[in-house]
């Protein structure tokens, strides 16, 4: 199983871009990376998800290198609602399309302040 | 509102009582999926239907642990004899085959508010 690595906590202002980066040292050819995010006493929600370059839609970013050990979440001009945790996730390969099931860490806490 | 919906949202019991969560999942998704989440940790996989078939299940999911989804719509989770160790958020998420919705991202799974689980 590929194994992520973010920080525990960030902090942050509000109008900043944060940029959450997290490393997949043993990503799989066919594994894809997938942010979450989850508020207090609510389920976590898909924000972006990508494969190699760049991802852009309207929530974010994802940027991730050549060699895909490493992938960064950009969040542009964060506002107090963006206060949330960020997971970083690696599809397991082992079960491609079969299973998908999903293999959280402990996440990114996201402070934003006023 | 047409998202996954969980119930109840909160249930306190006491150690050795069972208890039994709903979760209605989005109608045209097959895919049915319970995660456990305990305070400072990510979710954690507990089973997976496709339809009605239970086709995984996770070594955390002990003998006490049971799952049902009958009709391949809504999935319903059962503790028997709780323990105190069982107190966690129990989160149910669902999404469609690629083959149905090729618009889904690879790993975009749609999560309810889960039921939160105290046991006394």
């Amino acid at each position: 199983l590929a194994k992520t690595t973010q920080p525990i906590s960030m902090d942050s202002y509000e109008g900043q871009e944060v940029n959450i980066t997290c490393s997949h040292n043993n990503i799989a050819t066919n594994d894809y990376i997938t942010w979450y995010q989850q508020f207090p006493s609510q389920g976590p929600r898909f924000i972006i998800q990508g494969y190699k370059t760049k991802v852009t839609n309207e929530v974010a970013s994802l940027f991730i290198p050549a060699d895909r050990k490493s992938s960064t979440l950009s969040l542009p001009r964060v506002s107090l609602s963006d206060t949330a945790v960020y997971y970083c996730l690696v599809g397991d390969s082992r079960y491609g399309g079969a299973t998908n099931k999903l293999i959280f860490g402990t996440g990114t806490l996201l402070a934003v302040q006023p | 509102d047409t998202g996954v919906s969980q119930d109840p949202r909160h249930k306190i019991t006491k150690r050795g009582q069972n208890v039994t969560f709903r979760c209605d999942p989005i109608s045209e998704h097959n895919r049915l999926y319970w995660y456990r989440q305990t305070l400072g940790q990510g979710p954690e996989f507990l089973t997976y239907f496709q339809n009605e078939a239970q086709l995984e299940k996770s070594r955390l999911l002990s003998d006490r642990f049971s799952a049902e989804r009958p009709k391949g719509s809504f999935s319903t989770l059962e503790i028997q004899r709780t323990e105190q160790g069982d107190s966690a958020m129990y989160l149910c998420a669902s999404s469609p085959s690629r083959d149905i919705l090729q618009s889904i991202s690879y790993n975009e799974q749609f999560f309810g508010p889960g039921t939160r689980l105290t046991v006394l």
